[in-house]
Formats: C-alpha cells, structure tokens, sequence
C-alpha cells in the first residue's frame, strides 16, 4: 500500500512554463516536507509544512499544505532547466515514528 | 554548512558477505534515520533510531539488519548475509526533532552492490 501518491509520475516542460505537482493521501500527516534528488545524490529537503492550510514560498516555488493535511501541492513558476529533478514528498504520521516517502515526479525542464 | 556524510560511496559484496555501511550525522541532531533505495523505485524507511534504541523500523528490517551508534559520532548499518536484493542506493538522515514537526537532513548515500 502506498501512503503517499505523486501525479504527475513524469512531468516534461518547456522553460519559462508553470507546473504544479501533487502529492495526496488518504491519510493525517503531522507534517509534509518537499525534497528534490539528483540522480545518484540523496534529497535534498526544499521545504516543510506543518499546519494545515499553510503556504509556504521559496523564490519561484509555493508549497501548500492541505486544510484537512492530507494532501500537499508543489507549484513551479516560469520553470528554468535547473529545476530539473526528481521531487519526492515525505512526512510523517501523528503515531509513530516512520517517515514516508511518496511515488515521485520526475521533472524535465527542456531549454 | 554542517551535513550529513556517508561511506564508502559505493561497496561491492558477494552474496552471503556482512557489510557495514557508515554515516556521520549532523553533530547537534539526535534522531537518526536508514532508508534505501532500490535502483528506479521510490525511498523506503529502514529504521529510526533515538537515545541509542531503535524506535521504529519497517517490514524491509528484519534480523539481518542491524544498527549501532559505536561512539558519538558514527551511525551504523550492517547488513550480516547479504542478498542479491539488498543492491540498492542506502542513505542515512538525521534531524534534530522528532519528524513529526522537522526535517530530515540526508546523506549522498552509498551504492551498495551485491553480486
């Protein structure tokens, strides 16, 4: 079973266009956190959102965390190249000590 | 910027063989992490460990895995009889809180290949 769903699983754009990747669950996260990874390199965290409802910017990236905090959204802006990459999402339950991680969408950003 | 290092980068055993993955985690964090991941597919959580105990740990850790924090520094993996199955990327992560409220902080990860 998978906790943690990501859509798209592959996302391939062309420079200066707008994404938005998903992330959801049937389930209550304590807190979500956005990581991207490189191939061969481990993630990278981007961001972490804890309360529901909460949008959180960095630079050309929003992240939002679901009222109910079951589902989280990563929007990209006028995507570059380097934001090329693998963006995993993650958290944890209120019970217990065990961090899931979700299915990935890997992003091309084509120049 | 204080990070998570990890080694060997890459290890190649034989079948049946112990290995030993290491990690130094970040100095001031106290919960430390093993995931793994398998080449093409998603990270899967290992084990959790805190005040030198293990605290959770996944179907994937069973009694061929074992953890250690030898000294103040080092965080250990060993794996005792390695199977052909076990060939994945294993990346170990730290954070200073208990990860229902903050990050995870993870290693470049050592490639683990088992022939």
């Amino acid at each position: 079973t998978q906790l943690l769903e990501q859509s798209p699983q592959f996302l391939s754009i062309q420079e200066g266009e707008n994404l938005t990747v998903y992330c959801n669950s049937s389930s209550v996260f304590s807190s979500l956190q956005w990581y991207r990874q490189e191939p061969g390199e481990g993630p990278v965290l981007l961001v972490t959102v804890v309360t529901g409802g909460e949008v959180k910017k960095l630079k050309r990236l929003t992240f939002q965390f679901g009222d109910a905090r079951k589902d989280s959204s990563l929007h990209i802006t006028a995507a570059q190249p380097g934001d090329t990459g693998l963006y995993l999402c993650a958290g944890a339950l209120f019970t217990g000590n065990q961090f899931y991680f979700g299915t990935g969408t890997s992003l091309t950003v084509i120049p | 910027e204080p990070e998570v290092t990890q080694t060997p980068s890459h290890q190649v055993t034989q079948m049946g063989q112990e290995v030993i993955l290491r990690c130094v985690p970040i100095s001031n964090h106290l919960y430390f992490y093993w995931y793994r991941q398998i080449l093409g597919q998603k990270v899967e959580f290992l084990v959790s460990f805190y005040n030198n105990e293990i605290s959770e740990k996944s179907e994937i850790f069973d009694d061929q895995f074992s953890v250690e924090r030898p000294d103040g520094s080092n965080f250990t993996l060993k794996i005792r009889s390695t199977k052909l199955e076990d060939s994945a990327m294993y990346f170990c992560a730290s954070s200073e809180e208990y990860p229902g409220a903050y990050e995870q902080y993870f290693g470049p990860g050592t490639r683990l290949t088992v022939t």
